[in-house]
């Protein structure tokens, strides 16, 4: 168990819908990356967000946002949703060691599947 | 930009036989490359990563890579593979001297041991 906690696991819903998946960090990790993983595409960086504020932008759609929470938790959101949006979401949330080097621990993932 | 190929979408070993899963990358400064193994319906695990230093690093479960500068890889290596040793791998890169991006990930290989 990597200590990050992503739900719903599954999530099925219709084109032109509304979702949003929830993500919890490890406990005191302040950085927390969403992916989005499909066959074609692989694993593709969508955004990073530290202790609240959006660091960096991947390939993330104008469809989709994202935000963290002052708890620390990060919502994505995907909206108008498209048959090829579905996709295992994961996050990850990591920790700076001591020598200054990040790892990261990746949730379990929302599978999402559009219909 | 920083990119990374993993060659083999599937490579196959016998139980007991070494295997090597590879990966090339590209950054435009020094690379920080990882290694990453996904159980089915898991998240990503952490197996090993290369900052600095010997270019022979040790990872979880017996698994370690091989740092090649100079013809840009970090291929995956086990001297004896196990049947657990099943899995999707992914080899990932980000540049040291970037910014908040999350890490690039390669598309993955399926790596299958056979009894």
């Amino acid at each position: 168990d990597s200590g990050v906690t992503q739900t719903p696991k599954h999530l099925i819903t219709a084109t032109g819908q509304r979702v949003t998946l929830r993500c919890s960090p490890r406990s005191g990790d302040l950085s927390v990356y969403w992916y989005q993983q499909s066959l074609d595409q692989g694993l593709q960086f969508l955004i990073h967000y530290y202790n609240g504020e959006e660091r960096a932008k991947g390939n993330i759609l104008e469809r989709f946002s994202a935000q963290q929470f002052p708890d620390l938790h990060s919502e994505l959101n995907l909206s108008s949703l498209e048959l090829g949006d579905s996709a295992l979401y994961f996050c990850a949330s990591s920790v700076v060691d001591v020598g200054g080097n990040e790892k990261l621990f990746f949730g379990s993932g929302t599978q999402l599947s559009v219909l | 930009a920083q990119s990374v190929a993993q060659p083999e979408d599937q490579v196959n070993v016998a139980e007991g036989n070494p295997l090597t899963v590879k990966c090339t990358y590209s950054v435009s400064g020094n690379p920080y490359l990882f290694w990453y193994v996904q159980y089915p319906n898991r998240g990503l695990q952490f197996l090993l990563k290369y900052i600095t230093g010997d270019n022979l690093v040790k990872g979880s479960y017996g698994f370690e890579a091989e740092f090649n500068k100079s013809q840009t890889s970090f291929h995956l290596k086990k001297p004896s593979a196990l049947v657990s040793d099943s899995a999707l791998y992914f080899c990932a890169v980000r540049d040291l001297g970037g910014g908040a991006d999350g890490l690039t990930f390669g598309k993955g290989t399926h790596l299958i041991i056979q009894p």
